[in-house]
């Protein structure tokens, strides 16, 4: 069975600077998506980052970035220049691919919540 | 504008109660899907459905109900609350394209006194 494993369960960085979630995950298959989602406190939890496992290089968005290792099964999330405004929980997500009835299943780590300090 | 919608946001309400908690999308999507959270903890699958009358329970085992009678819509009800459903309640959909990401509601924050 995949699992998705996040082993910081909290992280702490300073305004500015730059921070790196760490994300494992194990899987047999070879065709898969990533997601790294942002859940603000109290608030929606919305999509960061997509990464597809068939594509090599790594996926970047403004200041999120990813480091993508397929044959590691790992997939950490780089916040560069973090604002106070980053602050969240964040989750990593792995889907599976289509079954032949067009099922998946998207399996969720258990989160890191980072601070960032002023 | 497309989005996901869930009324109502937060509910506090007394032990035997039978409640249920909305869920909308506007985005088209066909598969959508419950999630039990606790404030700042994991996320667990309690009910998905990928299409009109079709509803699965998930991973973690819920006393809760859910029904799919229209695409955009996708209910969820407990018929006699308890404290031990006191948890945040997240609605979430998916298009079901290739690597298509789970677009999520804001949440029911749900206490039962």
């Amino acid at each position: 069975a995949q699992t998705v494993t996040q082993s910081q369960p909290e992280m702490s960085v300073q305004e500015a600077e730059t921070v790196t979630l760490s994300c494992t995950y194990d899987t047999s298959e070879s065709d898969y998506y990533l997601f790294w989602y942002k859940q603000p406190p109290s608030r929606q939890m919305i999509l960061v980052i997509r990464q597809e496992a068939y594509k090599q290089q790594n996926a970047t968005e403004n200041r999120f970035s990813v480091n993508f290792q397929k044959a590691a099964k790992s997939f950490s999330l780089k916040i560069s220049d973090s604002q106070l405004g980053d602050a969240a929980m964040y989750f990593c997500a792995y889907r599976s691919p289509s079954g032949g009835s067009g099922t998946y299943k998207y399996i969720f780590g258990t989160g890191t919540r980072l601070k960032v300090l002023a | 504008e497309a989005d996901i919608y869930q009324t109502p946001r937060y509910l506090v309400i007394g032990t035997g109660k039978k409640i249920t908690l909305e869920c909308s999308q506007t985005m088209g999507h066909d598969k959508m899907y419950w999630y039990q959270q606790d404030p700042g903890m994991e996320l667990h699958l309690i009910h998905y459905s990928y299409g009109v009358n079709s509803t699965e329970k998930g991973d973690l085992s819920s006393e809760s109900t859910v029904s799919r009678i229209r695409t955009e819509h996708f209910p969820l009800t407990l018929e006699s609350a308890r404290p031990s459903h006191t948890s945040q309640y997240l609605c979430a959909s998916s298009d079901g394209l290739a690597g298509g990401p789970l677009f999520f509601g804001p949440g029911t924050r749900l206490t039962v006194l």
